[in-house]
Formats: structure tokens, C-alpha cells, sequence
């Protein structure tokens, strides 16, 4: 398995302008995580899906940040519209349920710069 | 205060030395404890976890759980270069699916 796949891998924006990060969980996993990472706040717990349904989105910042989960093998986070700071480094992780439940798998992340 | 306390560090050692790291947390319901080790612009990856209190080894890696502290720890025996990265504790409870993460110890190992 390829693992995880997250695209773009770089994003430069300007203020104001909508942003799409999206993600591919491995075959099989039926839980998915977004996360964001900076220095200051270390990683933070966006949103989360079961078998595609979010189950907890406590963690988004505010309305401009929504995520979906169409299909089973298929999320993309948006951000509309984006602001410098929400300049950061997002990841998706995706994870199996039961005893391997603690084993998240990350992708590469996207380093977002909003100018 | 956050539910995971980890200090950040930087820490930097000699190649042969044992690294401790250590994480502090505040809701008694963890029961998965969890080491992430994340290398410069790449995602985290699982090393170890352990369930409730005790130790556990695998290799050059020792993780110990003190739940009546609310600490665990993450030792490193005869630390390589290659060791060099970030890492992370994370931990959740038996019936949560949400994994609570430090925000990492950035660690240096000089050859």
C-alpha cells in the first residue's frame, strides 16, 4: 500500500483566497483524522470521520474551516477564506479499528503559507 | 491547562548516550499511551504504545507508564544519530477515539 497520500504537498496563497487540502487513507482504514501542526501549538485534532461520518469537528477553528468525506477513500479539507494564520502544516491520518486502533498512519502533510 | 504536557526541549546528547522523555497528563480515563517519532518535514510514525501502567521494550526503546503519576516516559538506550527527530506522546481512553498529542520533544543526537 502507498500509505497515506496527501496533495498539494506545498500551498502559497494570498488572504482571502479558498484553499483545498486533500487526502487519500489507506484501503481498509476506516477511521480519518485532520490535523494541523505548528511550533507554537504543536498538533491539534481538527476533525475526525468513522466509516466517512464526522464524528467529532470540536477542533475546527471556526466556519471558514469545513471538511467532507464523500467516500471511503476520498477527504479534502477547505478553507474559505484563508487567513495568515492559518498558516501551518496539516496532516490526515487514518487508522483501523480495534487492537491496531492506536496505530495512526500520517501522510507527508501540506505546509500552507497564507500571505 | 492542556490535557498532555510534554517539554520541548531542545535536547541534544552524545551518540551512546540514554535518552529520557518524559510526558505529564491530567485526564485519569488514558489508558493508551502512545510514542510518535517524527522526522524534519515528514509525518509522525508509531513506535511504541502500551496499554495502562508498566513497562514495555522493544529493542532500544523502553516505555514506562506511571498512572498513579499521571507520567510516562520514553527511554532511549545507546542513542544513533539516526535517532535524531521529534517526539511525540500521545494517549487516549479505552472507549475515546480521539488521541490527545504533546507537542513533541525535539531531540539531537551528535555523533
Amino acid at each position: 500500500d502507498a500509505g497515506v497520500i496527501q496533495s498539494p504537498r506545498h500551498e502559497v496563497t494570498e488572504m482571502g483566497q479558498e484553499v483545498t487540502l486533500r487526502c487519500k487513507p489507506i484501503s481498509g482504514h476506516d477511521y480519518l483524522f485532520w490535523y494541523r501542526q505548528t511550533m507554537m501549538r504543536g498538533l491539534e485534532l481538527l476533525i475526525y470521520f468513522n466509516n466517512n461520518v464526522p464524528i467529532d469537528d470540536s477542533g475546527m477553528p471556526e466556519d471558514r474551516f469545513s471538511a467532507k468525506m464523500p467516500n471511503a477513500s476520498f477527504s479534502t479539507l477547505k478553507i474559505q477564506p484563508s487567513e495568515p494564520r492559518d498558516s501551518a502544516v496539516y496532516f490526515c491520518a487514518s487508522s483501523r479499528t480495534g487492537a491496531h486502533h492506536n496505530e495512526q498512519f500520517f501522510g507527508p502533510g501540506t505546509r500552507l503559507t497564507v500571505l | 491547562q492542556k490535557e498532555v504536557e510534554q517539554d520541548p526541549g531542545p535536547l541534544s546528547v552524545p551518540e551512546g548516550a540514554i535518552v529520557s522523555l518524559n510526558c505529564t497528563y491530567s485526564n485519569s480515563a488514558f489508558q493508551y499511551f502512545m510514542w510518535y517519532r517524527q522526522y524534519s518535514r515528514k509525518g509522525p510514525e508509531l513506535l511504541m504504545y502500551t496499554y495502562s501502567s508498566g513497562n514495555k521494550e522493544d529493542g532500544r526503546f523502553t516505555a514506562q507508564v506511571d498512572k498513579s503519576s499521571k507520567y510516562i516516559s520514553l527511554f532511549i538506550r545507546d542513542s544513533q544519530p539516526s535517532d535524531s527527530a521529534t517526539y511525540l506522546c500521545a494517549m487516549r481512553s479505552i472507549t475515546g477515539n480521539q488521541f490527545y498529542f504533546g507537542t513533541g520533544t525535539s531531540l539531537t543526537v551528535i555523533p
